[in-house]
């Protein structure tokens, strides 16, 4: 069964601090996709990233960088830098396609980052 | 355009009485889908839909929880009766369906948050 693990429940950082937000992830299938999503106070949940299980190669786009390692199943985020609009519940997410359940995105438990002034 | 458009945003109200949440996908949308979040439980699929037929719904607690999804441009999530413990927020979303990485990509909307009492 799919299942997605943030380990870490709640983060806080100074302003400028660098953080690592931790996803691990269990599937059997060799075809896949891993997700973020951000949650902001405002509560809309925001797409950021995906990847496919084939695509390990590690994207940054600004201040965010994602690390992929199927070696260990994890799916890092890093954010660089931190702002205080950083601040929210960010989300890691996997889905399997091809399946009865296609498309079925599974969340993980989400993890809580507080960005300090 | 507007992105997905759900409503109420707030509801209140008390125990046995009929829920009614809505939802108006992004057009050319082929699927949609029902969250629900809570504290205890995160990020939950209820139901999905697949050119407005059910695909799977699984995640549906109990009988008391109906879907609906009448066209394309929109569905409804029906709890009767209601009890304390549906107490929760929950969000509907939309995704385009691609030939390479099928319907995965959410967009959400703002959700409605439901307190039973």
């Amino acid at each position: 069964a799919q299942k997605v693990t943030q380990a870490q429940t709640e983060i806080s950082v100074v302003e400028k601090e660098d953080v690592t937000l931790d996803c691990v992830y269990e599937t059997r299938d060799t075809t896949y996709y891993l997700f973020w999503y951000k949650q902001p106070p405002s509560g809309e949940l925001v797409f950021l990233i995906r990847r496919n299980s084939f695509d390990e190669q590690n994207e940054i786009s600004g201040r965010y960088s994602w690390n992929f390692q199927k070696s260990t199943s994890s799916f890092n985020f890093t954010i660089t830098a931190s702002q205080v609009v950083d601040s929210a519940v960010y989300f890691c997410a996997l889905s399997e396609p091809g399946k009865t359940s296609y498309d079925k995105v599974i969340f993980g438990p989400g993890t809580s980052l507080s960005v300090i002034p | 355009d507007a992105g997905v458009i759900q409503s109420p945003r707030h509801e209140v109200t008390e125990m046995g009485q009929e829920v009614t949440l809505r939802c108006k996908p992004i057009s050319g949308h082929d699927y949609l889908f029902w969250y629900r979040q809570t504290m205890m439980r995160g990020l939950e699929l209820l139901i999905y839909f697949n050119n407005n037929v059910p695909i799977d719904d699984s995640g549906m607690p109990e009988d008391r929880f109906s879907a609906k999804m009448p066209n394309a441009s929109f569905s409804t999530l029906k709890i009767q009766p209601s009890e304390p413990r549906d107490s929760a927020v929950y969000f509907c979303a939309s995704s385009p369906w691609t030939v390479l990485s099928g319907a995965n990509v959410l967009t959400f909307g703002a959700g409605s948050r439901l307190t039973v009492l």
